[in-house]
């Protein structure tokens, strides 16, 4: 069955730890693979995608995720985790035509 | 160039009641898509419209139906509401490219729906 699996309900990191969460999916095919972000009461905005190509991909906000095929996997990472980064992360997959979405990871940062 | 917009913001409704939510697509966009957003989850795909019908559905009761205009724009009707069916209702448009492939879904900010 396609799914899409983010393992980490809950993170916490201190300002200006580097972050990794992570995500992996199910899928027949290379599906088209991204990271939204999700302040309380918001709608979604795209960090960033994997189409094709480069397995490293550059994001807003200084994220980055890196698509390994061997892995089924397309986790997200930061450097520098800042205040502001505090919300939920949600990857998700597009096949034919429709997104499938984890359950999230919600990020709290320490100061 | 205006993005997805999507009305009301916040709805509030008792149950048994009916509602429907607008969307309006991406300028240039033909297709979009609805999420329904429980609280403490991950959206999950209602259906999608494409040339004013239907085309794919999600594991969703008929009670959610929908329709798209000529214009592209599209509404989601819920019938007979449940206390479950309080969550955040995302609006994605996409252009049709290709059939068969994923076009990329451009998200509004959504509604947030209320049942007491």
């Amino acid at each position: 069955a396609q799914s899409v699996t983010q393992p980490d309900i809950h993170i916490t990191v201190s300002e200006g730890a580097s972050l990794e969460l992570r995500c992996n999916y199910s899928y027949g095919a290379t599906p088209y693979l991204f990271w939204y972000v999700q302040s309380p009461g918001q709608g979604l905005q795209l960090l960033l995608k994997y189409f094709s190509g480069d397995t490293l991909v550059q994001g807003i906000k200084g994220f980055e995720a890196e698509f390994k095929r061997s892995q089924s996997s397309f986790n997200l990472r930061k450097p520098s985790v800042h205040w502001s980064d505090a919300a939920e992360y949600f990857c998700a997959v597009g096949y034919n035509n429709d997104m499938r979405f984890g359950a999230g990871t919600r990020l709290t940062v320490k100061p | 160039d205006a993005g997805v917009t999507q009305s009301p913001t916040h709805l509030i409704k008792t149950r048994g009641q009916q509602v429907t939510l607008r969307c309006s697509p991406k300028s240039g966009h033909d297709t979009v898509s609805w999420y329904q957003q429980a609280l403490g989850q991950g959206p999950q795909f209602i259906f999608q419209y494409y040339e004013e019908e239907e085309r794919q559905r999600g594991n969703f009761p008929d009670r959610f139906s929908g329709h798209q205009f000529p214009n592209y724009s599209s509404e989601l009707n819920v019938n007979a509401l449940l206390l479950g069916d309080s969550a955040l209702y995302l609006c994605a448009s996409s252009l049709e490219r290709l059939a068969g492939i994923f076009n990329e879904q451009f998200f509004g900010p959504g509604t947030r729906l209320t049942v007491l």
